[in-house]
C-alpha cells in the first residue's frame, strides 16, 4: 500500500524568507505525485505535479519540487514567500496506471509572519 | 469556465438522520471522486466513478455510505443513519481523465452530525 509522510505538521517562517514543505512516500510501485494548497475556508488547488521526466517541477506561485527517487521524497520550496502564501499544503500520490485517487499527507499549514 | 460545485455548503443534521450531498464536476469530466477531509483522519479517498460506474467502494467508511452518478455528470453521496464520527468536509473532485488527471476540487460540503 500507499502513503504519505508529511514531517511538518505546522512551518513558521518570515516573509521574504525561503521554505521548504518535505514529504515522503512509500510505494512498491511507480507513483504519481502532487502537491496541493488549501487556502483558509477554499477548496484544494493544484499546485504542481510530477508525471514523469525532468525530476525538477515548477508550479503555479513560483513554488517548485525536486523529485527524488532514491529517497523517495517530493519537497517543495520556494525561494522567498509571501504573507498570501499562508495556507496548508498537501503532499499526495496516486498509483500510476490505476483509478487515479490521491492518496495524501496529514497536511503543513505554513504561516508567513510579516 | 465554471469549476466543481458542491451543495449544501454547510449541513447541520441530528443523529441517526440520512443526509444527501451534491456534487456538480466540470462539464465534460469523466471521472469523479469524493474524499473526506476530518481533523482526526486528514484527507481520505472515499470513491471513484468513471461515468457513471464506481468500480472500487473499498474506501467507503460503512455501509451506511452509499453514492451514485447519473448522466455522467452530477454524483449524490449518501450518509444514512448518521453518526457523530460523521462530522467533516466532504470534498468532490473531477478530472477529464482518470489516469494521471488533474483533479479539480469543489470547496466542500461542512456535515456537523449534533
Amino acid at each position: 500500500a500507499q502513503s504519505v509522510t508529511q514531517l511538518d505538521s505546522q512551518v513558521p517562517v518570515f516573509e521574504e524568507a525561503p521554505v521548504e514543505l518535505r514529504c515522503n512516500y512509500s510505494s512498491s510501485v511507480s507513483v504519481y505525485l502532487f502537491w496541493y494548497v488549501q487556502y483558509p475556508n477554499q477548496g484544494l488547488q493544484l499546485l504542481l505535479k510530477y508525471l514523469s521526466g525532468s525530476t525538477l517541477v515548477k508550479g503555479i506561485n513560483g513554488f517548485e519540487a525536486e523529485f527524488n527517487k532514491s529517497q523517495t521524497s517530493f519537497h517543495l520550496r520556494k525561494p522567498s514567500v509571501h504573507i498570501s502564501d499562508t495556507a496548508e499544503y498537501f503532499c499526495a500520490v496516486s498509483v500510476s496506471g490505476s483509478q487515479g485517487n490521491l492518496i495524501f499527507g496529514k497536511g503543513t499549514k505554513l504561516s508567513v509572519k510579516p | 469556465g465554471a469549476g466543481v460545485s458542491q451543495s449544501p455548503s454547510n449541513k447541520v443534521t441530528e443523529k441517526g438522520k440520512d443526509v444527501e450531498l451534491r456534487c456538480d464536476p466540470i462539464s465534460g469530466h469523466t471521472a469523479l471522486y469524493w474524499y473526506r477531509q476530518s481533523l482526526g483522519q486528514g484527507l481520505e479517498f472515499l470513491i471513484y466513478f468513471q461515468g457513471n460506474s464506481a468500480p472500487d467502494k473499498s474506501g467507503l467508511p460503512s455501509d451506511r455510505f452509499s453514492a451514485e452518478r447519473t448522466g455522467g455528470s452530477v454524483s449524490t453521496l449518501t450518509i444514512q443513519r448518521t453518526q457523530q464520527e460523521d462530522s467533516a468536509v466532504y470534498l468532490c473532485a473531477s478530472s477529464l481523465e482518470y489516469v494521471a488527471g488533474e483533479q479539480y476540487f469543489g470547496p466542500g460540503t461542512r456535515l456537523t452530525v449534533t
